[in-house]
């Protein structure tokens, strides 16, 4: 079945950019996801990437996708201290698009 | 607009109890997901609900998990004789439709703990 890994720990300095490294073994998923997760909170839809992409911005996120490598990132520009939060990778699975997430990256922002 | 509401927001209860959790997805999303992230499981699939058809009960990890979703709206997912290792945050995502095409939106789920 699918396997989603990230790392789990990355810590950067304000200002700085920061990039979530993401690997998944489905080749099928359809689309990919980053959310992120507040404590206490749920999971806040960050950004998405159709699987035929290679890049998408988004203000201060850009996502990259290499197919062969079935290797995603996201890239945080300028990150600031609001930035802290667990940030999850997730690939959809089959017809119905349930979700497999890898563990989560905890970002942590030192001013 | 509205989001997906979860509810109750904490729920904690002795070991042996029933339980319901509710879930009101977005108006309009035809595809409802249940979710569950335990410390040491991660996120973790439950179970699935497309319109009026079947729901993929395919991630339940036991016969005491059960959900409906009645006039394919609101959905309950009931855990009876609770037990310590289902202790987590449950978590209901909906989506414009269920097909992977169309991103799910998370409620801020339910922490559930059990004495």
């Amino acid at each position: 079945g699918e396997d989603v890994e990230q790392s789990l720990f990355l810590s950067v300095r304000e200002g700085d950019s920061s990039v979530i490294n993401c690997t998944y073994t489905d080749s099928s998923s359809t689309y990919l996801y980053w959310y992120k997760q507040e404590p206490g909170a749920g999971l806040q839809l960050l950004t998405y990437i159709f699987s035929n992409m290679d890049m998408k911005q988004d203000q201060r996120l850009t996502v990259l996708l290499n197919k062969k490598d079935k290797h995603l990132s996201l890239r945080i520009a300028d990150t600031q201290t609001g930035d802290s939060a667990i940030y999850f990778c997730a690939g959809s699975r089959g017809s119905q698009g349930n979700l497999i997430f890898g563990k989560g990256t905890k970002l942590s922002v030192k001013p | 607009g509205a989001g997906v509401s979860q509810s109750p927001s904490n729920k904690v209860t002795e070991k042996g109890k029933d339980v319901e959790l509710r879930c009101d997805p977005i108006s309009g999303h035809t595809a409802l997901y249940w979710y569950r992230q335990s410390l040491g499981q991660g996120l973790e699939f439950l179970i699935y609900f497309q319109g009026n058809s079947a729901p993929d009960k395919s991630g339940l990890p036991s016969d005491r998990f059960s959900a409906e979703r009645t006039g394919g709206s609101v959905s309950t997912l009931t855990i009876q004789r609770t037990q310590q290792e289902d202790s987590a945050v449950y978590l209901c995502a909906s989506s414009i439709a269920g097909t992977g095409l169309q991103p799910q939106h998370f409620g801020d789920g339910t922490r559930l703990s059990i004495l």
